[in-house]
């Protein structure tokens, strides 16, 4: 079934760096993109295309891609970092949207 | 700038219907299709349909239309049971034409709560 994996959470300490990683058979034919969803807001997209930052994302993000696994990672993560972080993907076996299941990042 | 604004928030009871609306503005309405996207409480985000599709598991109970006189989006779900419960968002692709990626504005959202 197609279905992009994530942890289900992540902790760091401020000024380290954090990593967190989707994985799932659409993403070697797919491109991947980020969302960020801080407690009671809209998801807000911080990365698209693996590695394309939107206008406005801080230069800490980054976005690679390796075969079937994609990585987010925030560099010299922030407090104002700690929240959700969902992967999306299009689905290759139909004309369906995928997401991950969601990672929350702590700042410790 | 580019806006979804949804309606507000809907009680319903289970077996009823519930329309929400994402109002656009700020692009050219016919370019881009707007995708539904909920989140039950405490979980992940959940795709609904979009574009000219809908996910499986809400086949046959949601409904996506336009009003282009308005520019407005609206999404009807049937058959309601308290599982919908959940906060339900409009988004718009950041390409043009029926594209699934890089959902780059957001409605507000709107809460619907299922419940007897």
């Amino acid at each position: 079934s197609s279905e992009l994996t994530q942890p289900p959470s992540v902790s760091v300490s401020p000024g380290q760096t954090a990593r967190i990683i989707c994985s799932g058979d659409a993403l070697s034919k797919q491109f991947a993109y980020w969302y960020q969803q801080r407690p009671g807001q809209a998801p807000s997209l911080v990365i698209y295309k693996d590695t394309q930052r939107p206008s406005g994302i801080p230069e800490r993000f980054s976005g690679s891609t390796s075969g079937t696994t994609v990585t987010l990672t925030i560099s010299g993560v922030q407090p104002e970092d700690e929240a959700d972080y969902y992967c999306q993907s299009p689905d290759n076996s139909g004309p369906y949207v995928l997401f991950g299941g969601g990672t929350k990042l702590t700042v410790l | 700038q580019v806006q979804l604004v949804q309606s507000g928030a809907e009680v319903k009871t289970p077996g009823a219907s519930v329309k929400v609306s994402c109002r656009t503005s700020g692009y050219s309405f016919g370019k881009y299709y707007i995708h539904w996207v909920r989140q039950a409480p405490g979980q992940g985000l959940e795709w609904m349909g979009g574009g000219t599709a809908s996910a499986q598991k809400f086949q046959g109970r949601v409904t996506m239309t336009s009003d282009t006189s308005t520019s407005t989006v609206y999404m009807e779900l049937s058959s309601l049971r308290s599982e919908d419960t959940a906060v339900y968002y409009c988004a718009r692709p950041m390409f043009s034409g029926n594209s699934r990626e890089a959902f780059d504005i957001w409605g507000q959202g709107t809460l619907v709560t299922v419940s007897s």
